[in-house]
């Protein structure tokens, strides 16, 4: 059983599309945070949330906390092919970093 | 800064045989953690090393070990090879701001 589950796990869209992408738990986390990996490289951090409810942008990524801090979600607004990738949530629970499964991002042009 | 540098990028190696993969993490990070990843199960966490002492480990048999030296280097190794280790292994330099990964071994067990 994951600790973190990523839907959808594959998701292909055309360019120009909104999508949103969702980190569940039954676990409180003290913070989540939510990685990019591009095929033959490592993930790359996109963003730390913290508080309960919090909201954060990057550029056109939305990234919030749940107020229960229990779950987080991604939103991409007009996604663009350099948007493609794995996309990825990750906690520490008792101080080790774990993934969820990863969300499979394709944005067609 | 430099970045997180792992070594080698890519591995062949057969079955019963066993492999060490190396991971320089950022200068300054004291923490290194190491995964697999397949397309299957995802990143799987192995362990974690802090100032030379497996802080953390995941759930894999004692084929898998690692260490740390005091300059913060990490190694890994997996003794008597299967075909299911063939996989992408990550290491990962840990700060308070977040982990930073280096871009793998491809290890391909035949």
């Amino acid at each position: 059983t994951q600790l973190l589950e990523q839907s959808p796990q594959f998701l292909s869209i055309q360019e120009g599309e909104n999508l949103t992408v969702y980190c569940n738990s039954s676990s409180v986390f003290s913070s989540l945070q939510w990685y990019r990996q591009e095929p033959g490289e490592g993930p790359v951090l996109l963003v730390t949330v913290v508080t309960g409810g919090e909201v954060k942008k990057l550029k056109r990524l939305t990234f919030q906390f749940g107020d229960a801090r229990k779950d987080s979600s991604l939103h991409i607004t007009a996604a663009q092919p350099g948007d493609t990738g794995l996309y990825l949530c990750a906690g520490a629970p008792g101080g080790k970093l774990i993934f969820g499964q990863g969300t499979e991002l394709s944005v067609k042009p | 800064k430099a970045g997180v540098t792992q070594t080698p990028r890519y591995l062949i190696k057969t079955r019963g045989q066993q492999v060490t993969l190396s991971c320089s993490p950022i200068s300054g990070h004291r923490s290194v953690s190491w995964y697999q990843q397949t397309p299957g199960q995802g990143l799987q966490f192995l362990f974690e090393y802090f100032s030379e002492t497996q802080r953390n480990k995941g759930n894999f048999p004692g084929r898998f070990s690692g260490r740390q030296f005091s300059n913060s280097r990490s190694e890994m190794n997996v003794s008597t090879l299967e075909l299911g280790d063939s996989a992408l292994y990550l290491c990962a330099s840990r700060s308070d701001s977040g982990a930073f990964f280096g871009q793998g071994t491809r290890l391909t067990v035949v």
